[in-house]
């Protein structure tokens, strides 16, 4: 149990474009979804955390306009990367977890999306 | 504020010889650490974690960690290294949001 998918997996745009990663919850409902970014060799950074119905928290130094959050169901939380630039080149990460009632503040992680703007 | 650290960027042994991988933390109230391995472009996959209770945690893949409460210190384990092991590994501490350490990098040596 606890998967998380990722789609794509990978993608490559041209610059200016935007690009959608979904993050999905296969077997269980996620009231808490978060996302991160990691650049080669580096730890992972987390950029907002996203409640199902509410708008997502931006970590400090995360552009809200440029990456958009959505987290419209308890299953499905989506990025999107607005206007893509070479800068914005990475390696992006979901993660989700159950209700926090539930006492354990595990968080179950996707495989992860490869971006790679031109 | 609560954070890890990781002292040592690379960690290099040869198979069949112990690992261990080190992580110190800094929480206010009780600590909820993790363990996460990573491979080359893949995500994130847990191997234990410590909530509360004895302190040492079996996790996954033959790896265990000891929770020190007086050295602030929650130590990844394994007896005996595998080549398979060679990967990147993050220690994590979490009250809602997850901390992490920059990364140890383990390399097991045939």
């Amino acid at each position: 149990g606890a998967v998380v998918s990722q789609h794509p997996s990978w993608v490559i745009c041209k610059s200016g474009t935007s690009v959608k990663i979904e993050c999905r919850s296969l077997d269980f409902q996620a009231t808490t979804m978060f996302w991160y970014r990691q650049f080669p060799k580096q730890s992972l950074m987390l950029m907002a955390t996203s409640n199902e119905g509410s708008k997502a928290t931006y970590e400090q130094g995360v552009e809200k306009d440029k990456f958009l959050i959505n987290h419209a169901s308890l299953t499905l939380s989506t990025l999107t990367v607005t206007s893509a630039h070479p800068e914005d080149s990475s390696f992006y990460i979901c993660s989700a977890r159950r209700s926090r009632a539930s006492g354990n503040n595990e968080q179950f992680f996707g495989p992860g999306t490869r971006l790679t703007v031109l | 504020a609560q954070s890890v650290a990781q002292p040592e960027d690379q960690v290099n042994v040869a198979e069949g010889n112990p690992l261990t991988v080190k992580c110190t933390y800094s929480v206010s109230g009780n600590p909820y650490l993790f363990w996460y391995v990573q491979y080359p472009n893949r995500g994130l996959q847990f191997l234990l974690k410590y909530i509360t209770g004895d302190n040492l945690v079996k996790g996954s893949y033959g790896f265990e960690a000891e929770f020190n409460k007086s050295q602030t210190s929650f130590h990844l384990k394994k007896p005996s290294a595998l080549v398979s092991d060679s990967a990147l590994y993050f220690c994590a501490v979490s009250d809602y949001k997850l901390s992490f350490g920059a990364g140890t990098t383990v390399t097991v040596r045939a």
